[in-house]
């Protein structure tokens, strides 16, 4: 079953907007990690933050992770064509034997 | 090269032909895992395996089977394919918690 679902499905801006995902998910977890996924690639680990976390950033991405409401953010700041992909988040629950659950991903496309 | 490849990337089939799928990892991690990836969802385990003595059942893991012929390789069979097995497959690494993916095998099942 899928534990994390992104919001939204899709979007669509231009370059140089900031791009903004959230995650939710449903029981409580280890660590949240975000992936991109270029057009029928493989996935690519961008960012991981532990549940003892509230902000990460790695160059222009920057993740919030709020417990409480069982949410996560992913922000990619002055977006570029090559940010165009599939992002996913994937959380590690505390009884997940170190298996990722996935969400269904939201699909970003930045515009030139 | 790569650190995690597959094989073959792209496969058509017929229904009920036995179907192997390959991955090797140069990256020495002990941990490996099968998804299967459908249009629009996120992936779904099929099988993982934490060292070549110990595989384990995935969410998805009916009509699929795996071997673990070494560290570097782990295998996944369909033994009699399906249409609805149609789907992108994707081979993984873990090491801590961060996995490492191959660049996936399109497997289509007429």
């Amino acid at each position: 079953s899928q534990q994390g679902e992104e919001d939204p499905q899709a979007l669509s801006i231009q370059e140089g907007e900031n791009a903004t995902m959230n995650c939710s998910y449903k029981t409580s977890i280890n660590n949240l990690q975000w992936y991109r996924q270029n057009s029928g690639r493989g996935l690519v680990h961008l960012i991981l933050i532990r549940s003892n976390e509230r902000e990460k950033h790695s160059g222009r991405l920057r993740v919030t992770l709020d417990t409480s409401k069982k949410s996560s953010s992913l922000l990619i700041t002055a977006s570029r064509a090559a940010d165009t992909a599939s992002y996913f988040c994937a959380t590690d629950g505390a009884d997940s034997n170190y298996q990722l659950i996935w969400g269904a991903g939201t699909k970003l496309i930045i515009k030139p | 090269d790569a650190d995690v490849t597959q094989t073959p990337r792209n496969r058509i089939t017929k229904t009920g032909k036995r179907i192997m799928l390959e991955c090797s990892q140069t990256k020495g991690h002990d941990r490996m895992y099968w998804y299967r990836q459908d249009p629009g969802l996120g992936l779904r385990l099929i099988y993982y395996s934490f060292d070549v003595k110990d595989i384990n059942k995935g969410e998805i893991s009916d009509g699929y089977s795996v071997s673990r012929q070494a560290q570097a390789k782990f295998s996944l069979s369909l033994e009699s394919a399906i249409p609805n097995q149609t789907a992108l497959y994707f081979c993984a690494t873990s090491y801590l918690n961060e996995q490492f993916f191959g660049p996936g095998t399109r497997l289509t099942v007429l």
